[in-house]
């Protein structure tokens, strides 16, 4: 198993670009969310979805989109990008996102936006 | 959802016993508390979970008293490479899937 992983590893932005974030894990799990990590700080939730089709907001949601096509694939579009969303971003899995469940992250999306 | 405050950073000696707190005084009937590891330019890593009492793994041990409104996550004799950031986590139930990290515990261990 790969496990979560995410691509591409590092990207540069102009400020008003547009860019999709690529997410997948192959462990057939339903929760699949996406985090930003900014520098020193801990992780805030952006969005998540508990299955195919289904996504919901989480604590910092503005200036992105997500979408839930098929189990595997949780893909973070930037809408237009601003400096303020300059951080590593980090995806996750489990099973059905229940308390009992153990999350899985992937390596990180490193993005700058000048 | 349950918010959870810990220390913001903690040092301790190689070979000691480190103990980091978490308060969680909103946790729900259900609510499972989990602990994660951060290293620098890393995704969280999973340490332990637990619901009531005491649980211990390979590499740590979680208490978590009668009322749960807080925990603590225990590591044994610590070495220089368990120097990183612990969450503590906790919800994930009745329906609501937001986790939410607190701020962490930077964790350094010293020679």
């Amino acid at each position: 198993n790969a496990g979560v992983t995410q691509t591409p590893k590092f990207q540069v932005l102009k400020t008003g670009q547009s860019m999709t974030l690529q997410c997948a894990q192959d462990m057939n799990h339903e929760y699949m969310s996406w985090y930003r990590q900014d520098p020193g700080m801990g992780l805030r939730l952006i969005h998540y979805s508990v299955g195919a089709g289904i996504t919901d907001q989480g604590e910092v949601p503005n200036g992105y989109n997500v979408s839930r096509s098929t189990t595997e694939d949780f893909p973070l579009r930037l809408l237009s990008a601003a400096p303020s969303q300059t951080s590593v971003y980090f995806c996750a899995s489990s099973t059905a996102g229940r308390g009992g469940d153990e999350q899985y992250f992937g390596p990180g999306t490193r993005l700058t936006v000048t | 959802l349950a918010k959870t405050t810990q220390p913001i950073s903690m040092d301790s000696y190689e070979g000691q016993e480190v103990n980091i707190t978490c308060s969680h005084n909103n946790i729900a009937t259900n609510d499972y508390i989990t602990w994660y590891q951060q290293f620098p330019s890393q995704g969280p890593r999973f340490i332990i979970q637990g619901y009531k009492t005491k649980v211990t793994n390979e590499v740590a041990s979680l208490f978590i008293p009668a009322d749960r409104k807080s925990s603590t996550l225990s590591l044994p004799r610590v070495s220089l490479s368990d120097t990183a950031v612990y969450y503590c986590l906790v919800g994930g139930t009745s329906g609501t899937y937001k986790y939410i990290f607190g701020t962490g515990t930077r964790l350094k261990v010293l020679a």
